[in-house]
């Protein structure tokens, strides 16, 4: 069974920081992983996705990358701006049509 | 394009009562999966449809059902409500041809409480 893990929970950083948010999963046998942002109240919003194939997606500030053989993913955000304040989830889809499975997500907090 | 649009948003019930959810996906997408979001154990997969087939179906109990329409829209049903029901309820769309390709586009959700 699929399990995703991101620590820590929560994470306070001052304006202007470049940060790096983690995502482990148990099952390295991943299709694609996706990234995430939720703000308060609202559904999410998608990031990046990042096929089992490639290592790394890109999109304005942020950045994916992805180690099946160790299980890991992480989201760099560059510049951090308090805009950027949300909980991001990183979620891996097991095969073609399996499900989604979900971390817990990270709180970002940016100071200004 | 408007995106995925989910009514109502905000629902109180008492326990022992049904409630149905609705879904309407971006314009061309075939694909929904709906998602519960409780503070406790995060989101959880319900259950996931592509062109009025259900492609896989999540570890809920059988009171929660869904069922999707030739127009693409959804629709999620739980039959006697439980306070541990109370939860935002999400469904999101995506373009892919049921094979997980494509990003997931998300709703608001519907805020359900039950009391």
């Amino acid at each position: 069974k699929q399990e995703v893990t991101q620590i820590p929970a929560a994470l306070s950083v001052p304006e202007g920081e470049n940060l790096v948010l983690n995502c482990s999963f148990t099952d390295s046998a991943i299709y694609n992983l996706q990234w995430f942002r939720q703000d308060p109240g609202k559904g999410l919003t998608s990031l990046l996705l990042i096929q089992s194939s490639q290592r790394e997606q890109t999109s304005g500030r942020l950045n994916a990358s992805l180690d099946k053989s160790s299980g890991r993913s992480t989201l760099y955000i560059a510049a951090s701006q308090p805009g950027d304040s949300a909980t991001y989830l990183c979620a891996v889809r097991g095969g073609a049509n399996s499900k989604l499975t979900f971390g817990k997500g990270i709180t970002l907090s940016v100071r200004p | 394009k408007a995106g995925v649009t989910q009514t109502p948003r905000y629902l109180i019930k008492t326990r022992g009562q049904q409630v149905t959810l609705s879904c309407s996906p971006i314009s061309g997408h075939r694909s929904v999966s709906w998602y519960q979001q409780t503070p406790g154990q995060g989101l959880q997969f319900l259950f996931e449809y592509f062109s009025e087939t259900q492609r896989n179906k999540g570890n809920f109990p059988g009171r929660f059902s869904g069922r999707q329409f030739s127009n693409s829209r959804s629709e999620m049903n739980v039959s006697t409500l439980e306070l541990g029901d109370s939860a935002l309820y999400l469904c999101a769309s995506s373009s892919d041809l049921g094979t997980g390709d494509s990003p997931l586009h998300f709703g608001n959700g519907t805020r359900l409480t039950v009391t």
